[in-house]
């Protein structure tokens, strides 16, 4: 089964909404990594989370790591059309392989005008 | 920009042939990192180089194959091509070897490879 699971798939908002996403590991996390990706090209890196509790906000974008390090979300206050994209968690754990950011399937957001 | 060059943007070619995708990494950056996306599987990691040395391996198939250059810039070689190697190919690059260390992944645009 998946380590990690991001929800929802696909979300459509009207421009000037709030959202969250949300990323759930079925194990400890060491660390988290959000990612921003348009259609076709790269990962842009938006923040990374490694404290239990811990929050950090870029622009309109925070993001928050529960205290036990096993969840994430992602919140977007006032979102615009410049928001969509596929939002990516990746994650790193204890005792992985040094390198390997195991990321989730993805949250492709659509923001209406 | 995200300073980490990927050539060639799009490849086409026949299933059982062979081709090499380029990666060259920020400056400064010692590490560079080969992932897979496609549509069914998601962003898969395949291997990892740090300064010239393989680090670490993940889901990469024999018939595919990497080296990272003295000047640090990376290859990733995909032989006995078949349909199911479709994909977009992406490097990335970072300061250490190790993500742990708050060192973030830094994404090319990526290689459209298409096998027909």
């Amino acid at each position: 089964s998946q380590e990690l699971e991001q929800s929802p798939q696909s979300l459509i908002v009207q421009e000037g909404k709030n959202l969250t996403i949300n990323c759930t590991s079925s194990k400890t996390l060491y660390g988290l990594y959000w990612y921003k990706q348009k259609y076709g090209e790269g990962l842009i890196f938006l923040m990374m989370l490694q404290k239990g509790g811990e929050e950090k906000s870029h622009e309109k974008i925070t993001a928050k790591l529960d205290e036990k390090k096993q969840q994430s979300s992602l919140h977007i206050t006032a979102s615009q059309p410049s928001h969509a994209g596929i939002y990516l968690c990746g994650a790193v754990y204890y005792g992985g392989s040094q390198g390997n950011l195991i990321f989730g399937k993805g949250t492709k957001l659509s923001v209406k005008p | 920009d995200s300073g980490v060059t990927q050539t060639p943007k799009h490849l086409i070619t026949a299933t059982g042939q062979r081709v090499t995708l380029r990666c060259s990494p920020r400056s400064g950056d010692l590490s560079v990192y080969w992932y897979q996306q496609s549509l069914d599987q998601g962003l898969q990691f395949l291997i990892q180089y740090y300064n010239g040395e393989e680090r670490a391996k993940g889901n990469i198939l024999e018939r595919f194959s990497a080296q990272q250059f003295p000047d640090l810039h990376s290859e990733l070689n995909l032989s006995s091509l078949e349909l199911g190697d479709s994909a977009l190919y992406f490097c990335a690059s970072s300061v250490s070897g190790n993500p742990f260390w708050n060192s973030p992944l830094h994404f090319g645009n990526g290689t459209r490879l298409t096998v027909t």
